[in-house]
């Protein structure tokens, strides 16, 4: 079985601050891990992939994530927000290859203030 | 190139009655995956298609079936419509179910 767990329903930054969007998730076996984002009324869009390579993902548009183990996470990051980075963001978890079932959590919404 | 395409864009219906939705994958690819997402919530699994056979499937009813066709295009089909079954209906295609998906922009389906 696989689960992810979005920590926040909700978060609010300023722009030009870093953003910090948090997931943990569960497997029996080597994950495939992704983050999306959706804007309103728009389809899912791909912000990166983790396929057991390096554990630091670059993703488009300034974003990264890096997977532990350890810790089971695979946080998304961004150095500085921008006003157009603000929408629904899902972290999601594949058996390894990804073109199985995904698996989503219930997603993040976030909201960047000036 | 085109990318995921998927028709229509809004439908409405009501109780009772049956929706078919359509879905084209990008280009070159072979495996197309459906998803529901209720209003507030992650994309749920709904099934699989590959080689115009359901490879996987998620936990929905028997009123939910597919199919794909040999062009790799699919439908999703739902009878007896509930009112729980209005969602954003997503399609999501790849190749060999060795890749990432991609997303086509959904299907609204409302049920009044």
């Amino acid at each position: 079985a696989q689960s992810v767990t979005q920590l926040d329903s909700h978060v609010s930054v300023s722009e030009g601050t870093p953003v910090l969007l948090r997931c943990n998730y569960s497997s029996s076996y080597s994950p495939s891990l992704f983050w999306y984002v959706q804007h309103p009324n728009k389809g899912l869009q791909l912000l990166l992939k983790y396929t057991s390579a390096a554990t630091l993902v670059k993703g488009i548009n300034g974003f990264e994530a890096e997977f532990k183990k350890s810790e089971t996470s695979f946080h998304l990051t961004k150095p500085s927000a921008h006003m157009s980075d603000a929408a629904e963001y899902f972290c999601v978890v594949s058996p390894t290859g990804g073109g199985n079932k995904l698996t989503f959590g219930t997603g993040t919404q976030l909201k960047v203030e000036l | 190139d085109a990318g995921v395409t998927q028709s229509p864009t809004h439908l409405i219906k009501t109780r009772g009655q049956q929706v078919t939705l359509r879905c084209s994958p990008k280009s070159g690819h072979d495996t197309v995956s459906w998803y529901q997402q209720a209003l507030g919530q992650g994309p749920q699994f709904i099934f699989q298609y590959y080689e115009e056979e359901e490879r996987q499937r998620g936990n929905f009813p028997d009123r939910f079936s597919g199919h794909q066709f040999p062009n790799y295009s699919s439908e999703l089909n739902v009878n007896a419509l509930l009112l729980g079954d209005s969602a954003l209906y997503l399609c999501a295609s790849s190749f060999g179910g060795r890749d990432e998906q991609f997303f086509g922009p959904g299907t609204r389906l409302t049920v009044l």
